[in-house]
């Protein structure tokens, strides 16, 4: 079975800083997709970034990137220029059978400092 | 964009009865949709996969009995919780892959649903 973990439970940073969650996860499989999703109030599931694991380059979209070290099975998340609207629950996410069958991270609360 | 509807947005039942949850993709078809429970502050846990036309196949630890899924039409999955207790109270989140999309797309979330039984 597949565990993805989550260290910090919450993280802040202030508007227009960098800040890098982290996330690791176990896994026998060599086929895999890892996630980062995003989670406000409202509850609403938001893809934030992803990545194929037989990809080396890292994904990025826009403000977002990802650090994918793969042999430490490592995946860490970088917010660049935080935003206001960037204060959610973030989920590492770890997608088996074509990335649709999802294993989430505890999940890490990121706060925006104004 | 792709939208996966859920109703009812919160539902309040008495312990022991039965609640019905539904899950519709409302501009997609889907052969297959998930079923996630999340805990206050706590992350989201696969329950189950419905598939239309054939029998959910549930994770391990979820009482199917409890659980009833039925995936009866390529837009619309519903999950059954049977003769609720408090322990049940949760929140219910749903996701579904549009049929042909290619191998990782993304997967479209409902917006869940909150079930507290008193």
């Amino acid at each position: 079975a597949q565990t993805v973990t989550q260290s910090q439970p919450e993280m802040s940073v202030q508007e227009a800083e960098t800040v890098t969650l982290s996330c690791t996860y176990d896994t026998s499989e060599s086929d895999y997709y890892l996630f980062w999703y995003k989670q406000p109030p409202s509850r609403q599931m938001i893809l934030v970034i992803r990545q194929e694991a037989y990809k080396q380059q890292n994904a990025t979209e826009n403000r977002f990137s990802v650090n994918f070290q793969k042999a430490a099975k490592s995946f860490s998340l970088k917010i660049s220029d935080s935003q206001l609207g960037d204060a959610a629950m973030y989920f590492c996410a770890y997608g088996s059978e074509g990335g649709s069958r999802l294993t989430f991270g505890e999940g890490t609360q990121l706060t925006v400092n104004p | 964009g792709a939208v996966v509807s859920q109703h009812p947005s919160w539902v309040i039942c008495k312990s022991g009865t039965s609640v019905k949850i539904e899950c519709r993709s409302l501009d997609f078809q889907a052969t297959t949709m998930f079923w996630y429970r999340q805990f206050p502050k706590q992350s989201l846990m696969l329950m189950a996969t419905s598939n239309e036309g054939s029998k959910a196949t549930y994770e391990q630890g979820v009482e199917k009995d409890k659980f009833l899924i039925n995936h009866a039409s390529l837009t619309l999955s519903t999950l059954t919780v049977t003769s609720a207790h408090p322990e049940d109270s949760s929140f219910y989140i749903c996701s579904a892959r549009r049929i042909g999309a290619i191998v990782n797309s993304p997967l479209h979330f409902g917006n869940g649903t909150r079930l507290t039984v008193t």
